[in-house]
């Protein structure tokens, strides 16, 4: 069955570390992967996108990395900071007759700790 | 800029009453989407639309009715409210994958809405 695992367990960082999160995927072939930020009470919202022919992507103190042999996107946030703590979702997409099929994991929930 | 709106914020509703969330969006998207999330579940797809007058069932449309007549408005419709349909509900926009593919979502902030 095709499923995206992420991390269940919140994760806590010192204030300053990188925190690596992490989204597995099965029985999905990914053109492209999405993460996103979600704070509570709020809707998600875009952070970064990997196509499946790219190894990683930085924006600021983001990283993503996309490995489509291990099904795996890494998505690290260097020198992290209280202000990003939140739940952060990766979205699998794939490419159906010109509309865009979106699957989204379940999250996981990030607390940086001052 | 508005982004997505989504209204009401809250709801609670009893047992077979109907009601209508609506979502408007103000950035021209052909796409439009809604979702519902629950705790440890993550977003499911609810309907789906690619443009005015066109819709398309999700994931997990049961119970559920959608109508898109103008660009800006996607509104879902609960007809007969169970307990099951207690959820969060999120509204996403997006442009088409033809107009340069792999497009973000760009989320409203949600309808809390509780069935009892």
């Amino acid at each position: 069955s095709q499923k995206i695992e992420q991390n269940s367990e919140a994760l806590n960082i010192q204030e300053g570390k990188t925190a690596t999160l992490t989204c597995n995927y099965t029985n999905y072939s990914p053109a492209y992967l999405q993460w996103y930020r979600q704070d509570p009470g709020r809707g998600p919202v875009f952070l970064l996108l990997i196509r499946e022919n790219e190894k990683e992507k930085r924006k600021e103190r983001l990283k993503v990395t996309f490995d489509t042999t291990l099904k795996q996107s890494l998505f690290h946030i260097t020198a992290s900071q209280p202000a990003d703590s939140a739940t952060y979702l990766c979205a699998l997409g794939m490419n159906s007759g010109g509309y865009q099929k979106v699957t989204f994991g379940t999250g996981t929930k990030l607390q940086v700790i001052p | 800029n508005a982004g997505v709106t989504q209204t009401p914020k809250f709801r609670i509703l009893k047992i077979g009453q109907s009601m209508t969330l609506q979502c408007t969006q103000d950035m021209n998207h052909n796409y439009m989407y809604w979702y519902r999330q629950d705790p440890g579940m993550g977003l499911k797809l609810i309907y789906y639309s690619v443009g005015a007058g066109i819709t398309d069932k999700g994931e997990v449309p049961n119970g559920y009715n959608v109508s898109r007549s103008t660009t800006e408005d996607f509104p879902l419709r609960l007809e007969l409210a169970a307990p099951s349909q207690t959820s969060v509900y999120f509204c996403a926009s997006s442009y088409s994958a033809q107009a340069g593919g792999n497009q973000p979502q760009h989320f409203g902030d949600g309808t809390r809405l509780s069935i009892l």
